[in-house]
């Protein structure tokens, strides 16, 4: 079946510098993958997706680019603030219109001052 | 923007006892999903659907059934609480991508 893995549990960062979680997949269909970004008792959200080969994707200053070729989607930010402390989860689907996810366990980011 | 609306937001519940619960949609989805979530782990799917009056199992739907009365609304019963299912619950729906609601704290004792 599918799996997804997320190697950090935990990354700690001071204000300002970059970061990378990693997402590595593993599926026989064609992927889908996801970034969702879940804050302090909150519901997760939506942060990126894609499902594009060697495209880099965009938003709130985060970016992955999908490779199929390594089966990874890593997340980056080159200047993380305090406000990006939060639970980040890596997910995968076949069908991005109604296909069920599969996701990592998360990875903690705290960003201290 | 879409809305997801799940009750009740925190229970507890003995050890044996039923416990409903209850999601709601406005999104017009069609695709609807039950996740538990565990300190140290990620969501994993414990029931979905994708039509009223019908329900599929997910990767953990043991001890767990489910209920689509209407598009709109989407249960999770648990009929024989256990210790094992303290967690945080969510429910979500979906079109393009996946729109969660705010979450349920079940705690068992």
């Amino acid at each position: 079946g599918d799996s997804v893995t997320q190697t950090e549990g935990l990354v700690t960062l001071t204000k300002g510098l970059p970061v990378m979680l990693n997402c590595t997949y593993q599926t026989t269909y064609s992927p889908f993958l996801f970034w969702y970004v879940q804050h302090l008792n909150e519901a997760p959200k939506l942060l990126l997706k894609s499902s594009t080969d060697n495209k880099r994707t965009e938003h709130q200053g985060f970016y992955a680019t999908l490779h199929k070729s390594s089966s990874s989607f890593h997340l980056q930010k080159s200047s993380v603030q305090l406000s990006d402390s939060a639970l980040y989860f890596c997910a995968l689907s076949h069908n991005t219109n109604t296909g069920k996810l599969t996701f990592g366990d998360g990875t903690v980011l705290t960003v201290k001052p | 923007e879409a809305a997801v609306t799940q009750s009740p937001r925190s229970k507890v519940a003995v050890t044996g006892g039923k416990v409903t619960l209850s999601c709601h949609q406005t999104n017009n989805h069609d695709y609807m999903y039950w996740y538990r979530q565990d300190t140290g782990h990620g969501l994993r799917l414990i029931h979905y659907s994708y039509v009223a009056d019908s329900t599929e199992k997910g990767d953990i739907p043991d001890g767990y059934k489910a209920s689509r009365p209407s598009q709109e609304n989407f249960s999770l019963i648990l009929e024989l609480a256990s210790l094992s299912q303290t967690a945080v619950y969510f429910c979500a729906s979906s079109g393009t991508e996946q729109f969660f609601g705010p979450g349920t704290r079940l705690t068992v004792l």
